[in-house]
């Protein structure tokens, strides 16, 4: 099974900055018709996850535009330009490429 | 508005069996893979089993392939997951999502299955 490994595992933030998760991959995530099935999810306490972003960079509709995603292969990276009280919880990448599919194992984010 | 509402979780002891339904609404649900994704203490989330739009092909993560089967009916717009031989490795919060690029676009709020004695 791919694994995929988060970077920090917890993330104390300051309101305002910026910040910045890694994801890597065991395996390469292109699939054979060019795409990288890679996505980021957000869980806050209580709720049920929530996707940011798919296929690497591309947003969901009702994501903020604080949002980025980036990276290619076996790394990839989800990046928050000025994180708002809003985004504390669990992110999550996840990798639809191969089965079965697989989620990195979270990283916290909470305000300093 | 898409709407998934997972039923069926409850207490159970260790071999039994469990149903879970997924009812859905908002969209047109024979266009769409459908899977269930599970949130363990063990093992976090992890993709139980997904289901194509016509229900003619499934697939099975390994720790659950021969003791849970997917399905569907679209004409009622809803999902199963009948579970048996249950472990408490099974224990966990179970989620219907839709699945779109290959991932899940919407999820259900989850309903918890508790295997023990």
């Amino acid at each position: 099974d791919v694994v995929l490994t988060q970077s920090p595992l917890s993330l104390p933030v300051t309101l305002g900055q910026p910040a910045s998760i890694s994801c890597r991959s065991s395996r390469g995530l292109a699939n054979y018709d060019g795409v990288t099935y890679l996505a980021w999810f957000h869980q806050r306490p209580g709720q049920s996850p929530r996707r940011l972003i798919y296929e690497v960079s591309n947003r969901d509709s009702g994501a903020p535009d604080r949002f980025s995603g980036s990276g290619s292969d076996t790394d990839f990276t989800l990046q928050i330009t000025r994180v708002e009280a809003e985004d504390v919880g669990v992110y999550y990448c996840m990798q639809g490429t191969h089965w079965p599919r697989t989620f990195g194992q979270g990283t916290k984010v909470e305000i300093k | 508005e898409v709407q998934l509402m997972e039923s069926g979780g409850g207490l159970v002891q260790p071999g039994g069996s469990l149903t879970l339904s997924c009812a859905a609404s908002g969209f047109s649900f024979r266009d769409y893979y459908m899977m269930w994704v599970r949130h363990t203490p063990r093992k976090g989330l992890e993709v139980v089993a997904n289901i194509k739009s016509d229900g003619s092909a499934k697939n099975y993560v390994d720790s659950v392939r021969g003791r849970f089967t997917v399905s569907r009916d679209n004409a009622k717009n809803s999902l199963y997951l009948l579970m048996s031989h249950l472990t408490a490795e099974d224990t966990g919060r179970y989620y219907c999502a839709r699945e779109n690029y290959w991932t899940m676009d919407f999820w259900g709020h989850g309903t918890l299955v508790t295997v023990s004695s």
